[in-house]
């Protein structure tokens, strides 16, 4: 049974450009959820996706979308890249009717290195 | 607001000894809360949850953490430490707006194993 796996794994872009970051949810899984962990901190929410739309967002800038596809699998694009965007981007995956209380499966992540 | 404070950001102990790793919440509501670890160049493992049933739990690899709730504390211990324990951990609450799983993460605490 697959878990979350995420591609690339390392990406390296210059500031201005733009990036597209791909995440498979766990074999069962309908909600996607990604965060940013930025070097040395604790992973922050950007936004979740269920049923191929945004279903909630934290507080992160418009350059910064996804996607979600009939599949279950998801996007994120971050536009106009800036250097502070170099982190960890976690994917996780999780199950929609269940509990509350699940817990989030994660995938190993993407590292993003902006020059 | 729901969030978590991690009240060290380095612990070191040795082989063979306790661990204590401290973490403080913060609530509106009776408050889903989980330990996760990260170990280098991984993503999140859950090491443990609390779902309002027992104020003691117990996860994976001996730890376990119990809820307090007139201290608001959520604090992670283990017996005996061990060389793989080695690795980041994050003290986690669940935000639940709309009834939708989001994820607030703690700061970290770097927890260090010496022979």
């Amino acid at each position: 049974d697959a878990g979350v796996t995420q591609s690339p794994t390392h990406l390296i872009k210059t500031r201005g450009q733009q990036v597209t970051l791909r995440c498979s949810p766990k074999s069962g899984h309908d909600t996607v959820s990604w965060y940013q962990q930025a070097l040395g901190q604790g992973p922050q929410f950007i936004f979740q996706y269920y049923e191929e739309e945004e279903r909630q967002r934290g507080n992160f800038p418009d350059r910064f979308s996804g996607h979600q596809f009939p599949n279950y699998s998801s996007e994120l694009n971050v536009n106009a890249l800036l250097l502070g965007d170099s982190a960890l981007y976690l994917c996780a995956s999780s199950l929609a009717g269940a509990r509350l209380d699940s817990p989030l499966h994660f995938g190993n992540g993407t590292r993003l290195t902006v020059t | 607001a729901q969030s978590v404070t991690q009240l060290d950001s380095h612990v070191s102990v040795s082989e063979g000894t306790p661990v204590l790793l401290r973490c403080n919440y913060s609530s509106s509501y009776s408050p889903s809360l989980f330990w996760y670890v990260q170990h280098p160049n991984k993503g999140l493992q859950l090491l443990l949850k609390y779902t309002s049933a027992a104020t003691l739990v117990k996860g994976i690899n001996g730890f376990e953490a119990e809820f307090k709730k007139s201290e608001t504390s959520f604090h992670l211990t283990k017996p005996s430490a061990h060389m793989s324990d080695a690795a980041e951990y994050f003290c986690v609450v669940s935000d639940r707006p709309g009834g939708y799983n989001k994820l607030i993460f703690g700061a970290g605490t770097r927890l260090a194993v010496h022979p």
